[in-house]
């Protein structure tokens, strides 16, 4: 059971956006910033997102981060069929004084 | 451009102790975090341990008492030890870099991560 909670699947076609979401508590989400990953399979994760908004240098525009409360979000606009793949929530938990990741979800392209 | 190349064994039997090292090259080592996070087949990350560039530890409180991180700066590597593997610790295992920018954390930087399988 992750501490921190997103929806195990997600789908949209081309063009569309799309919405992940992650929820937390307090210790964790409210209190600590939120990074987004992606996994495609069998590679490692790469980050997407980081400090609630924030695109590491090369990642494209259309993944936006956003945050409100102990809630996260990671919206991907304009859909292609290579972000078909794993998506990952995490921060620092300051009851576990541990780092958390979201259970994962997996976006299909349809 | 930042590269961690891991290695350790890939079979291990119950009761055994996992070892991996992970050695970073083309940048920095000192001044960084490094963690291990692993991933069991078909499921999610989860974050294993994670030693900062003085030496502080953290670690999952779920594997806290098996697990131990330790760094060798003069291999510019870092190590993860899990005592009493069982079944439940086959997963792939992979090291990463913390990349502390603008009040923000993250990890930027994954070994090609290491398949373990626990089995008798």
């Amino acid at each position: 059971q992750s501490v921190l909670t997103q929806p195990p699947s997600a789908s949209g076609t081309p063009g569309q956006k799309v919405t992940i979401s992650c929820s937390g508590g307090t210790s964790n989400i409210g209190t600590n910033s939120v990074n987004w990953y992606h996994q495609l399979p069998g590679t490692a994760p790469k980050a997407l997102i980081y400090s609630d908004d924030q695109r590491p240098s090369g990642v494209p525009d259309r993944f936006s981060g956003s945050k409100s409360g102990t809630s996260a979000s990671l919206a991907i606009s304009g859909l292609q069929s290579e972000d078909e793949a794993d998506y990952y929530c995490a921060t620092w938990d300051d009851s576990l004084n541990a780092r958390v990741f979201g259970g994962g979800t997996k976006l299909t392209v349809l | 451009q930042v590269q961690l190349q891991q290695w350790g064994a890939g079979l291990l039997k119950p009761s055994e102790t996992l070892s991996l090292t992970c050695a970073v090259s083309g940048g920095s080592f000192r001044g960084y975090s490094w963690s291990w996070i692993r991933q069991p087949p078909g499921k999610g990350l989860e974050w294993i341990a994670e030693i900062n560039p003085s030496g502080s530890t953290d670690y999952s409180p779920s594997l806290r008492s098996r697990v131990t991180i330790s760094l060798d700066t003069s291999k510019n590597q870092f190590s993860l030890r899990l005592r009493s593997v069982t079944a439940a610790d086959t997963a792939v295992y992979y090291c990463a870099r913390l990349l502390r920018f603008l009040g923000g954390n993250w990890f930027d930087s994954w070994g090609q991560g290491t398949l373990v399988t626990v089995s008798s």
